[in-house]
């Protein structure tokens, strides 16, 4: 079974527009790590924002949240007031706290239209 | 500089050559970990350190790869006898404790080595 399922290859957004990139995952380790990554076409992954499975709330950084519903195991990703400079390639990822690799899902390519 | 580096940032290979590829970790990090990313997908683990001990390489498709990390700093991946389906970027990131100490443990990655094998 896929650990991280991303499961819009596309999307398209609105410059100031909110848009919510979907992740759920898959593990019976009851402690976890889940992270957003942004992938320009540079190549370097960037830090978004990290959320771990003990949290009680959800995380924020700046215009990103993230909408973790545990019982779901889903761990969204909210970007608000969309920049052009968003437009990118995003990944997500859960590191088990018994394991050592990041799993990634297969990523969402965000575009910002003007 | 403060980042991982990697080197070199492309590198063309005819099918059957040999390849090294270079990381730089971040001064200081513990945990060093290789990933290949294919076109179209995200990075899948290849092999993890934990100072200069390879703690697992379960992620590594054949013996035809290689990694060591000798003095627990700069690490580098060989690929031997490259085959095409070896095309892929090579990312290497760097994360400043042991993996299990803490699930948040941020990995900060370097730009990534693009292989082409002709």
């Amino acid at each position: 079974a896929q650990k991280i399922t991303q499961t819009q290859p596309g999307m398209f957004v609105q410059e100031k527009e909110a848009v919510t990139l979907d992740c759920t995952y898959d593990t019976s380790d009851p402690s976890y790590g889940l992270f957003w990554y942004k992938q320009p076409s540079s190549g370097e992954m960037i830090f978004l924002i990290y959320q771990g499975s003990y949290d009680q709330q959800n995380a924020t950084e700046g215009r990103y949240s993230l909408n973790f519903q545990k019982a779901r195991k889903s761990a969204n990703l909210v970007i608000s007031a969309s920049q052009l400079g968003d437009s990118a390639m995003y990944f997500c990822a859960m590191r088990e706290n018994t394991g050592n690799q990041f799993y990634f899902g297969t990523g969402t390519s965000l575009t910002v239209i003007p | 500089g403060a980042g991982v580096s990697q080197s070199p940032r492309y590198k063309v290979a005819k099918r059957g050559q040999d390849v090294a590829l270079r990381c730089d970790p971040i001064s200081g990090h513990v945990s060093l970990f290789w990933y290949q990313q294919a076109l179209g997908q995200g990075p899948e683990f290849l092999t993890y350190f934990q100072n200069e001990a390879q703690l697992d390489k379960s992620g590594l498709p054949s013996d035809r790869f290689f990694a060591e990390r000798p003095e627990g700093s700069v690490s580098t991946l060989k690929i031997q006898r490259t085959q095409q389906e070896d095309s892929a970027v090579y990312l290497c990131a760097s994360s400043l404790f042991a993996s299990g100490i803490q699930s948040y443990n941020e990995q900060f990655f370097g730009p990534g080595t693009r292989l082409t094998v002709l």
